[in-house]
Parts: structure tokens; C-alpha cells; sequence
């Protein structure tokens, strides 16, 4: 079955500094590719996905990068702020699995004033 | 939009005793609700999917007469803990999809269910 390898599993940042949290995926046929945060004490929260047809994606200071051949897929945050810090996680799902998330292990990022 | 609702989000009780969680999409329906756990410092670990009118489809190594869960609405789930022990205590998050099952579709998740059993 699929399996998600994220790094690293703790990030340190200096406020204003860019963060990058890198996942790959087995399943060549995985085809969504979420990353969600989640604060502590609360449910995980979308923050942004990538489907399979598209290479990259932005919103704001938030990217996510894919690259199908590799199997990899990046998140990339600029500008940080110390109200990004949280836990991220990444996600892979595909077609003929029902919706099925497979999580990464997730990304503690602690991101310092 | 898109915003799913756990209820109760910490519940202590005594060994022994069922309790039960609700997950409810508040703005869609939700054809296909996710039940996971989580202990402190790990990954979101998926328990079950849900859909709506069916029967419960469950993960390797979870026991569904523990863990009895009903989608009886499109916009109501929940998950009932039956005769719980310590062991049972973790962070259980329900989530929601709507139209469910499909690989590309966003799932939403809730704030989570705190379980303590003494």
C-alpha cells in the first residue's frame, strides 16, 4: 500500500525566514496531495492541495511543489511568522481508494520572533 | 464553508462505561465521514470510513464491536466507545468529505475529541 515519508519531523525558524517540509509517496497512482496544519489541541487544518495534473500551486506565502517522476512533493512557506508554528502533515489519496488519506509522520515547526 | 463540528471536545469517564462522539458537517453533506486517532506526538492513524446508509468499513486491527460507528444523515456521524479502558484514551478526529470518496475532493476535519478513562 502507499506509504508517506515526511522531513524533517522538527523545524526551527527565525521570523521572515522561508520553511520547507518535504514528503514522498510509493503509489505512483496517488493523484491528491494535501498538507494540512494542525495547532495544538485542534483538528488538522487545510491550508493547501495539489492534484497530480499540476506541478505547482500557490496561495499567498504558502507553495506546494510536485514532482510526479520523483514522487516527491514539497510545502514551501516565505515570510514566516510565529503564527505558523504548528505541526504540518502531508497527505497522499488516490483514485479507486475511497477518499483515503496516508499522513506523513508531520513537521513540528517552530517558527521564532 | 466546509466546517465539521466534534462534540463533546474532552470527556473524562470511568473505566467500563460506553461514550459516545458526534461529527457533524455543518454546511454540507457529507457522503463519507473519516474516523482517526491520534496519540500525543504521532500522526493522524485512520480507525474508519464512514458512508452514509452503509455499513462502516473499518482498518486492519480496529475492532469494530469497540469502536461502533453510524452515518445514519449525510450530515451526522458518530463514533460510540464501547466499554472503554485506559487503554482507550487518546485524541479521536472525525473528518468529512463532500462528494465522498473521491480521491481529489478535500476532507475537513473537526476539532477533535479528547477521551480520558480512569
Amino acid at each position: 500500500g502507499e506509504n508517506v515519508e515526511q522531513h524533517p519531523s522538527t523545524l526551527s525558524v527565525q521570523e521572515g525566514d522561508s520553511a520547507v517540509i518535504k514528503c514522498t509517496y510509493s503509489d505512483s497512482a496517488s493523484n491528491y496531495f494535501p498538507w494540512y496544519k494542525q495547532e495544538l489541541g485542534k483538528g488538522p487544518q487545510l491550508i493547501i492541495d495539489i492534484r497530480s495534473n499540476v506541478g505547482e500551486k500557490k496561495d499567498q506565502r504558502i507553495a506546494v511543489t510536485l514532482n510526479k517522476t520523483a514522487k516527491h512533493f514539497s510545502l514551501h512557506i516565505t515570510e514566516t511568522q510565529p503564527e505558523d508554528s504548528a505541526v504540518y502533515f502531508c497527505a497522499a489519496s488516490k483514485h479507486n481508494q475511497g477518499g483515503k488519506l496516508i499522513f506523513g509522520q508531520g513537521t513540528e515547526l517552530s517558527v521564532k520572533p | 464553508g466546509a466546517v465539521v463540528s466534534q462534540h463533546p471536545s474532552w470527556v473524562i469517564c470511568k473505566s467500563g462505561t460506553s461514550v459516545k462522539i458526534e461529527c457533524r458537517s455543518l454546511d454540507f453533506q457529507a457522503t463519507t465521514m473519516f474516523w482517526y486517532r491520534q496519540f500525543p506526538k504521532q500522526s493522524l492513524m485512520l480507525m474508519a470510513t464512514s458512508n452514509e446508509g452503509s455499513k462502516a468499513t473499518y482498518e486492519q486491527g480496529v475492532e469494530k464491536d469497540k469502536f461502533l460507528i453510524n452515518h445514519a444523515s449525510l450530515t451526522l456521524s458518530t463514533l460510540t466507545v464501547t466499554s472503554a479502558h485506559p487503554e482507550d484514551s487518546s485524541f479521536y478526529i472525525c473528518s468529512a468529505s463532500d462528494p465522498g470518496g473521491l480521491a481529489d475532493q478535500p476532507q475537513h476535519f473537526g476539532d477533535g475529541t479528547r477521551l480520558s478513562i480512569l
